[in-house]
């Protein structure tokens, strides 16, 4: 069985501050997928990144960025210079063989002006 | 480009009344659509999944059914609503393909049962 925890439930930032998401994975499968979703309070879910355990390069878009460790079994997200727009819910989830995402329990992150 | 569409975007239903919520994807052919609810303290729990017409799989065993009448189309049904049905449903859709797949998320509908 596949686990993701996140253990921060509730961050808050001023605008402008660097913010790191922590995820940690659980998972017997040798190959598996990463992913981080942001649910904005609309409510939607939206892909932000997904990585493959094959593939630990670090990743950066914009002011996302996304640092990928097996040794820790750790996927954290890192958003630089936050912006109010940021504030949301944000999960991390794994899929492996089975096809099936498992969800984190999620971190709402607010981002005051 | 995909898009993935739900109605109705919210509802209020009465304890023991039917539902039914639908899931449209457009700009795809055969994917894998999936039916989620995160009830309140944000959790998702997948409901059940479906890799084509006619072929559902269940996760969680409730009052709750699926059915995919045709290849882009996903409706999740019941004939007697419960309290506990409350949440928000999601439904998405990914394609598989040998590096895997990313499930894409439609709007979601919300779901107050009284």
């Amino acid at each position: 069985a596949q686990k993701v925890t996140q253990a921060q439930t509730e961050i808050s930032v001023v605008e402008k501050e660097d913010v790191t998401l922590d995820c940690v994975y659980e998972t017997r499968d040798t190959t598996y997928y990463l992913f981080w979703y942001k649910q904005p309070p609309s409510g939607e879910l939206v892909f932000l990144i997904r990585r493959n355990s094959f593939d630990e390069q670090n990743e950066i878009s914009g002011r996302y960025s996304w640092n990928f460790q097996k040794s820790t079994s750790s996927f954290n997200f890192t958003i630089t210079a936050s912006q109010v727009v940021d504030s949301a819910v944000y999960f991390c989830a794994t899929s492996g063989s089975a096809r099936q995402l498992t969800f984190g329990s999620g971190t709402q992150l607010t981002v005051l002006p | 480009s995909q898009t993935i569409h739900q109605w109705p975007a919210t509802l209020v239903q009465p304890v023991g009344s039917p539902l039914s919520l639908e899931c449209t994807v457009e700009g795809t052919s055969n994917p894998n659509l999936y039916w989620y609810r995160q009830a309140a303290g944000r959790g998702l729990q997948l409901l059940f999944y479906s890799v084509g017409i006619g072929q559902i799989s269940s996760e969680v065993p409730q009052n709750l059914s699926a059915s995919r009448p045709q290849d882009r189309q996903f409706i999740l049904s019941s004939k007697k609503l419960l309290l506990s049905d409350s949440g928000f449903y999601l439904c998405a859709w990914s394609v598989s393909f040998a590096g895997g797949e990313t499930q894409y998320f439609g709007p979601g509908t919300r779901l107050l049962v009284l």
